[in-house]
């Protein structure tokens, strides 16, 4: 069936320090991949996404490629801050009737300062 | 827009009691999502609503659990009677239609004793 795996956390990183959380996914045809964003005490946020092939998607510093050869979405940000503390979730979600959203486990990043 | 709005933020209520969480989604969004978060099994899609309609509840765990959407400006999620277990974060999300980001409301925390 369909599935998004991200990596394991927790990734802990200090200010400044370069960022990557690797996220594939498995899927019929060609979903919309997203990454979204948690902070403590809130629900999930839209970070960015990318609904097609060699798509960029990007935001605050965030991006990340779709690529259909290696089905992968891997965030990546150059230089990560404290407040960029959060859950990060990788998700895939299909554009026909009956593909369900399918979110990854989530990955917590701590930045210290 | 105020975005989604969840009500009420937290709950405590004890084991056998009803509970009802609610929820209004973003005005003109055609698609309704209920979502429960723990530590243990992470974020889960409970059941989808497009256009009112239910499409899928094969992630309600069980027959205790119930959803309604009377209208396009709201839904509940109704659980009769709750259990020790049940106590979660509950999420729902709106987006305008399948396929396109999601948007989440700030998170429901139950807590069943």
């Amino acid at each position: 069936g369909n599935s998004v795996t991200q990596m394991e956390g927790p990734v802990t990183l200090s200010e400044e320090a370069f960022l990557t959380i690797n996220c594939t996914y498995t899927a019929t045809g060609y979903p919309s991949l997203f990454w979204y964003v948690q902070y403590p005490g809130e629900g999930l946020q839209l970070l960015l996404k990318a609904t097609k092939a060699d798509d960029k998607g990007s935001n605050k510093g965030f991006e990340a490629t779709y690529r259909k050869e290696t089905t992968s979405f891997h965030l990546e940000k150059g230089s990560v801050q404290v407040s960029d503390s959060a859950v990060y979730f990788c998700a895939s979600e299909g554009n026909t009737g009956g593909f369900k959203t399918i979110f990854g486990a989530g990955t917590r990043l701590f930045v210290k300062a | 827009d105020a975005g989604v709005i969840q009500s009420p933020r937290h709950e405590v209520t004890e084991m056998g009691q009803e509970v009802t969480l609610r929820c209004k989604p973003i005005s003109g969004h055609n698609s309704l999502f209920w979502y429960r978060q723990t530590m243990m099994r992470g974020l889960e899609l409970l059941i989808y609503f497009n256009n009112n309609v239910p499409i899928d509840d094969s992630g309600m765990p069980e027959d205790r659990f119930s959803a309604k959407m009377p209208n396009a400006s709201f839904s509940t999620l109704k659980i009769q009677p709750s259990e020790p277990r049940d106590s979660a974060v509950y999420f729902c999300a709106s987006s305008e239609r399948r396929g396109t980001e999601q948007y989440f409301g700030p998170g429901t925390r139950l807590t069943v004793t």
